[in-house]
């Protein structure tokens, strides 16, 4: 069973910021935060991860609650090629554990 | 990133036959791979997970001599779905894992099986 709970969907005026929500309140110390999308038909791809420290890179930030217990996805400057399914998952990094798949997001970009 | 590929990217089958579905790592070396499924409009349901060399470890409720892994090499696996039928037609999404430690899982673009 997936350890995360995200809002089925969101919408999003093109141009703004995407805050995109995950309560992990069950996370154990030892596990990261991961997000992933899923653009229509195509494979997941990976945006980000942290532990517990905020972290951004060319894709979105993360920013971890600091009783990391959740967590927020910020896109800060939505496309309509950024409407995708976005996924958060908890996933203790060591040896060969696979990534769980939750619902996720469904965010929809509009012009 | 890693690229992780699969052939075909569709295929259509009939009721009974046996569809191969192939999964390359073409930068690195993928010591792991994962398989998944997904129906429409739900999320991806892990499969099974198979180390290089060794028989794959299937998820609960996956029939193992229906979905057949074969992880033969580095950069290649396999999923055959032997007697397929039309509950099978699904999209099929591997990833790849290289290395046992913090290594990021590369996915796949899937492939669409459809069951005729």
């Amino acid at each position: 069973d997936a350890k995360t709970t995200q809002p089925p969907s969101m919408d999003c005026a093109e141009g703004r910021a995407a805050n995109l929500p995950c309560n992990h309140s069950t996370i154990s110390g030892n596990e990261y935060v991961y997000w992933y999308r899923q653009i229509h038909s195509q494979g997941p791809q990976y945006i980000i991860h942290g532990l517990k420290n905020n972290e951004t890179n060319e894709m979105a930030s993360l920013i971890i609650t600091e009783d990391r217990k959740s967590s927020t996805l910020i896109l800060p400057h939505a496309t309509l090629r950024d409407t995708a399914v976005y996924y958060c998952i908890v996933r203790v990094v060591s040896g060969n554990t696979p990534l769980v798949f939750g619902k996720g997001t469904r965010l929809s970009v509009i012009a | 990133g890693a690229v992780v590929s699969q052939h075909p990217s569709w295929v259509i089958c009939k009721s009974g036959t046996s569809v191969k579905i192939e999964c390359r790592s073409l930068d690195f070396q993928a010591t792991t791979m994962f398989w998944y499924r997904q129906f429409p409009k739900q999320s991806l349901m892990l499969m099974a997970t198979s180390n290089e060399g060794s028989k794959a470890t299937y998820e609960q409720g996956v029939e193992k001599d229906k979905f057949l892994i074969n992880h033969a090499s580095l950069t290649l696996s396999t999923l055959t779905v032997t007697s397929a039928h039309p509950e099978d037609s699904s999209f099929y999404i591997c990833s790849a894992k290289a290395g046992s430690s913090y290594n990021e899982q590369f996915f796949g673009p899937g492939t669409r099986l459809t069951v005729l």
